[in-house]
């Protein structure tokens, strides 16, 4: 039962222009949603996160947007450039107590120069 | 920092042998995650520590699992006895638990093999 969900296991972009990752979720009870960056043979690293209490956070060239109502949030980076090439993973935290995070499967952009 | 450290970084086995993953968390966190990576899953979360304490094993596989952190520096996987199915990259994770925003730090994985 996947309850963090990328339905698109990739996507190409124009250097310059946006990217837009997507991310469904099916638990109400999430509080807080991350995502991260993974790079071939690398641990993935944290790039951005919003609290469920928010709909929007932004950080340089990254803004995540969080629907609730939906159940959804994206990932938006503005402008694209090359070195973004990576695996995205969107990944939400269970409330109570520990930092149960629970990730979807990844998303691969590709920037195209 | 050094970051999370993980060893092997890979690692090829035939079926039925004993594999010990090895993790050394970043010093001074107090939380250590172990996740399996498969394109299916995605990140799976195996098992949880804090201060050295497993917390929440749920989401080890079968009993051929088994995990322990003898200290605050120290972790390690095992899988006895190793099935192909158990090939994936496996991801050993730290950060300090507090209230609030603690990120995990990831080590580089180990890619397990099993033949």
């Amino acid at each position: 039962d996947q309850q963090v969900k990328q339905n698109s296991p990739s996507l190409s972009v124009q250097e310059g222009r946006i990217s837009i990752l997507n991310c469904d979720y099916t638990n109400s009870m999430f509080d807080y949603f991350l995502w991260y960056k993974k790079y071939p043979a690398e641990g993935p690293t944290f790039l951005i996160s919003i609290s469920s209490i928010k709909d929007k956070n932004e950080d340089g060239r990254f803004t995540v947007f969080l629907n609730k109502s939906a159940k959804h949030l994206s990932l938006h980076i503005v402008p694209s450039q090359p070195g973004d090439s990576a695996v995205y993973f969107c990944a939400a935290r269970n409330p109570g107590g520990y930092q149960k995070v629970t990730f979807g499967t990844g998303t691969k952009l590709q920037v195209i120069p | 920092d050094a970051g999370v450290i993980q060893s092997p970084r890979h690692e090829v086995t035939e079926m039925g042998q004993e594999v010990t993953l090895r993790c050394k968390p970043i010093s001074g966190h107090n939380s250590l995650f172990w996740y399996r990576q498969t394109m299916m899953r995605g990140l799976e979360l195996l098992i949880y520590f804090n201060n050295n304490v497993p917390i929440d094993d749920s989401g080890m596989p079968e009993d051929r699992f088994s995990a322990k952190m003898p200290n605050a520096s120290f972790s390690t996987l095992k899988i006895q006895p190793s099935e192909p199915r158990d090939s994936a990259v496996y991801f050993c994770a730290s950060t300090y638990l507090r209230q609030g925003r603690s990120p995990l730090h990831f080590g580089n994985g180990t890619r397990l093999t099993v033949t």
